[in-house]
C-alpha cells in the first residue's frame, strides 16, 4: 500500500530536550516536506526536499532541521524544543514527475513541548 | 506564505444540502488542488483542476476555476454527515514551480 509514515505519533517532551520526528514514504517520490498545522494559521511549511541531498527552507525553518541521506526517508529534528514549537506535524511526499505534483500526506505527529 | 485563500472559514449543514466553499489566489497557477483532511488526521487529495480547465467533476465533488477572478470553487452535492472534514484550497503556482501553498481552510460541518 502506498503510504507516508511517522512516528510517533504522539509526543509530549520538555524544552531543550533533543527529539526526532521520522518520516519514510515507498511511493519513489523525488519530492518530501514537512508543515506544521497550528489553529487558524493552516498549514506552514518548514522545509522541504527536491531529492537526495537536497534541502531547502520554507515559511517557517527556525527552530527545525532536517536532512534526505536516503530518498524514502525525511526526518525533522528539533535540536532545542521550546514550547512555541507545540503543534500538529505533517510530513508530505509527491513525485515530480507527473507534473500535477499531488501531495501525499503521512498521519501526523502531534507534539506538546512543556 | 500562503497564496489560497478559502471562504468561508465554517460552514453547517444539513445532510442531503449541498455544500459549496470557495478558494481565491493571488498570483498566476499552474493548477489548483483540494484537500480533505477529517479532525487530526492527514490531508487526502481529493480532485485536480489545470489552469486550463474550467469545471471537473468526481463523484459528488464538482471544481470550478476562473483564472480571470483568481478564485476556485468546490460543490459537494448531497452531502452526508461523513463529508463533515475540513477542505484545503493548494495551488501550483506558474512557472515550473513544484511547491503547493495551502489555504487556511474552510471547516464543514454536515448534521444528520
Amino acid at each position: 500500500e502506498a503510504q507516508v509514515t511517522q512516528n510517533p505519533r504522539y509526543l509530549i517532551t520538555v524544552t531543550g530536550k533533543k527529539l526526532t520526528v521520522t518520516c519514510s514514504q515507498n511511493m519513489n517520490h523525488e519530492y518530501m516536506s514537512w508543515y506544521r498545522q497550528d489553529p487558524g494559521l493552516g498549514l506552514r511549511q518548514i522545509y522541504y526536499s527536491m531529492n537526495v541531498e537536497v534541502t531547502d527552507k520554507g515559511d517557517v525553518p527556525e527552530g527545525y532541521k532536517v536532512s534526505r541521506k536516503e530518498k524514502r526517508n525525511f526526518p525533522l529534528i528539533l535540536e532545542s524544543p521550546s514550547p512555541n514549537q507545540t503543534s500538529l506535524y505533517f510530513c508530505a511526499s509527491s513525485s515530480l514527475r507527473t507534473e500535477t505534483y499531488e501531495q501525499y500526506f503521512g498521519p501526523g505527529t502531534r507534539l506538546t513541548v512543556t | 506564505s500562503q497564496q489560497g485563500e478559502e471562504d468561508p472559514q465554517a460552514l453547517s449543514i444539513q445532510e442531503g444540502e449541498n455544500a459549496t466553499m470557495n478558494c481565491s489566489y493571488k498570483t498566476s497557477i499552474n493548477n489548483l488542488q483540494w484537500y480533505r483532511q477529517n479532525s487530526g488526521r492527514g490531508l487526502v487529495h481529493l480532485i485536480l483542476i489545470r489552469s486550463n480547465e474550467r469545471e471537473k467533476h468526481s463523484g459528488r465533488l464538482r471544481v470550478t476555476l476562473d483564472t480571470s477572478k483568481k478564485s476556485s470553487s468546490l460543490l459537494i452535492t448531497a452531502s452526508r454527515a461523513a463529508d463533515t472534514a475540513s477542505y484545503f484550497c493548494a495551488t501550483l503556482q506558474g512557472g515550473g514551480s513544484y511547491i503547493p501553498t495551502f489555504g487556511r481552510g474552510t471547516s464543514l460541518i454536515v448534521h444528520p
